[in-house]
């Protein structure tokens, strides 16, 4: 089955503090990408960081990096020092089809607690 | 523009009545893309094009569902009939992508929330 799974429906986090949002996916394939997304209050969705298969190296992005363990098929997002500008939902994606058409999960709704 | 500009933003229709969604791609890209979001759901693809022709459009879940791009930039969806079940908000996303399966960013707008009543 081409899934994302996502199994955390809601996160919260102290403002500075360290939080890792979880995501699975199931595929055969060896070369592709995976995404994650924040989509705020407003609904436009934002690219967060994007990490490439045949990498070794987990991709870094500011505050946000990724834990990327192939075999396992989880790519899990995390977010260093929060701010209350994180607050959002946060959505994994994968493109079974071609980038044209991004499978996402369910999504996490992350709180940042002031 | 300087970002994917939809509208309307909001719209409440009526079981049954036709309905227009407009979404306005980024200067220059070529790829624009649909997306459906149920609530508490990720979003669903619905079509995608490159330049004018519909590329995929295997997402519209029946023929009540249509969507053009007639100049390869500003594209319609149009729902015909809509259902309750039709409620969702409406993505609409464009990107360079040229439809290789490449590592090109969408860049979505904030979307048209249709409400059937």
């Amino acid at each position: 089955a081409q899934t994302v799974t996502q199994s955390q429906p809601e996160m919260s986090v102290q403002e500075a503090e360290t939080v890792t949002l979880s995501c699975t996916y199931d595929t055969s394939e060896s070369d592709y990408y995976l995404f994650w997304y924040k989509q705020p209050p407003s609904r436009q969705m934002i690219l967060v960081i994007r990490q490439e298969a045949y990498k070794q190296q987990n991709a870094t992005e500011n505050r946000f990096s990724v834990n990327f363990q192939k075999a396992a098929k989880s790519f899990s997002l995390k977010i260093s020092d929060s701010q209350l500008g994180d607050a959002a939902m946060y959505f994994c994606a994968y493109p079974f089809f071609g980038n044209e058409k991004l499978t996402f999960g369910t999504g996490t709704r992350l709180t940042i607690i002031p | 523009g300087a970002g994917v500009s939809q509208t309307p933003s909001n719209k409440v229709t009526e079981k049954g009545k036709y309905v227009e969604l407009r979404c306005d791609p980024i200067s220059g890209h070529t790829a624009l893309y649909w997306y459906r979001q149920s609530l508490g759901q990720g979003p669903e693809f619905l079509i995608y094009f490159q330049g004018t022709g519909a590329a995929d459009d295997s997402g519209l879940p029946n023929d009540r569902f249509f969507a053009v791009r007639p100049e390869g930039s500003v594209s319609t969806l149009k729902i015909q009939r809509t259902e309750r079940g039709d409620s969702a908000v409406y993505l609409c996303a464009s990107s360079f992508a040229t439809g290789q399966r490449d590592t090109g960013e969408l860049f979505f707008g904030e979307g048209s929330r249709l409400t059937v009543l």
